[in-house]
C-alpha cells in the first residue's frame, strides 16, 4: 500500500547526542512536512520541502536541520537535543500546497525520549 | 491572527451513543476544513475535507458539517464504538498558502 513510512518510531537519545529520524513515502508526493507534536498539544510546523525547495518556519530552532536527498525521503536532524526536545515527530507529504490537493498524509511519527 | 479552537477539550461517551465535537476558526483566507482522527501514538489520519462551497460531509459514521458564515464546524459521530476513542483534530488551511492551522484536537474516549 502507498503510504508514509517514518523510522524509528520510538528513538532513544542522550543529550547533546545527535539524532536522525527517517521518512519515507511511496505516494510520490511533490511536498513533505515535519512536525513536532507534544503531549496534548496540536502539532507545530518545523520545515518543508517543496520538491528541493527547503522552507524552514520562523520560529524552527537552528537545532533541527532536514534534508531531502530525493523525493522518496526526507530526514530530520536533531544536532543536539534538548530535554524539551522530547516529542512525537511526524513526517506528512501531499500532493502539492495549494488548496484542491494539499491533503496531507501522516506517517505514524517517531516518539523521541531525551534522558 | 488565525486561530483554530475546539470545544470540548474531552468527553466521554458510552459505547453507542452518539457525539459532536465543535470546531470555531478565524483563519482567513479560508481554503478548506479537515478533520482528522489521531489514536494515542500514531499518526493523524484524515475523515473529511471540505471547501468553502460545502456544508456536509460523510465517511461513514462521521459526519462533518461546515457553515462559512460563522466559521464553525462540526464532527457528528453515531453509534459510536470503543475504537473511536482517539484525539480528533480540526485543521483549516489558509487560501493560496501551505499554512495549515491546527486545533489542539477533542480527546473522546468511548466507554463500553
Amino acid at each position: 500500500d502507498a503510504m508514509v513510512i517514518q523510522n524509528p518510531r520510538y528513538q532513544v537519545t542522550q543529550f547533546g547526542k545527535p539524532v536522525t529520524l527517517s521518512c519515507s513515502q511511496t505516494l510520490n508526493h511533490n511536498v513533505m512536512y515535519w512536525y513536532q507534536q507534544k503531549s496534548s498539544q496540536a502539532p507545530k510546523l518545523l520545515f518543508h520541502y517543496y520538491d528541493k525547495d527547503f522552507n524552514n518556519e520562523a520560529d524552527t530552532p537552528d537545532n533541527f536541520q532536514s534534508r531531502r536527498p530525493n523525493t522518496s525521503f526526507c530526514f530530520l536532524d536533531i544536532r543536539s537535543p534538548g530535554l524539551g526536545d522530547a516529542a512525537m515527530y511526524l513526517c506528512a507529504t501531499s500532493r502539492d500546497r495549494s488548496s484542491g490537493r494539499g491533503e496531507q498524509f501522516f506517517g505514524p511519527g517517531t516518539r523521541l525520549t531525551v534522558l | 491572527k488565525n486561530q483554530v479552537e475546539q470545544s470540548p477539550q474531552s468527553l466521554i461517551i458510552l459505547e453507542g451513543k452518539n457525539c459532536t465535537l465543535q470546531c470555531n476558526y478565524t483563519v482567513s483566507p479560508f481554503s478548506n476544513l479537515r478533520w482528522y482522527k489521531q489514536d494515542t501514538g500514531r499518526g493523524p489520519v484524515s475523515l473529511t475535507i471540505m471547501t468553502f462551497s460545502e456544508n456536509t460531509k460523510s465517511n461513514g459514521r462521521y459526519t462533518a458539517t461546515l457553515d462559512a458564515d460563522t466559521k464553525q464546524s462540526s464532527l457528528h459521530i453515531t453509534a459510536s464504538q470503543l475504537s473511536d476513542s482517539a484525539s480528533y483534530i480540526c485543521v483549516v488551511q489558509t487560501s493560496g498558502t501551505y499554512k495549515y492551522i491546527f486545533g489542539t484536537g477533542t480527546r473522546l474516549k468511548v466507554l463500553a
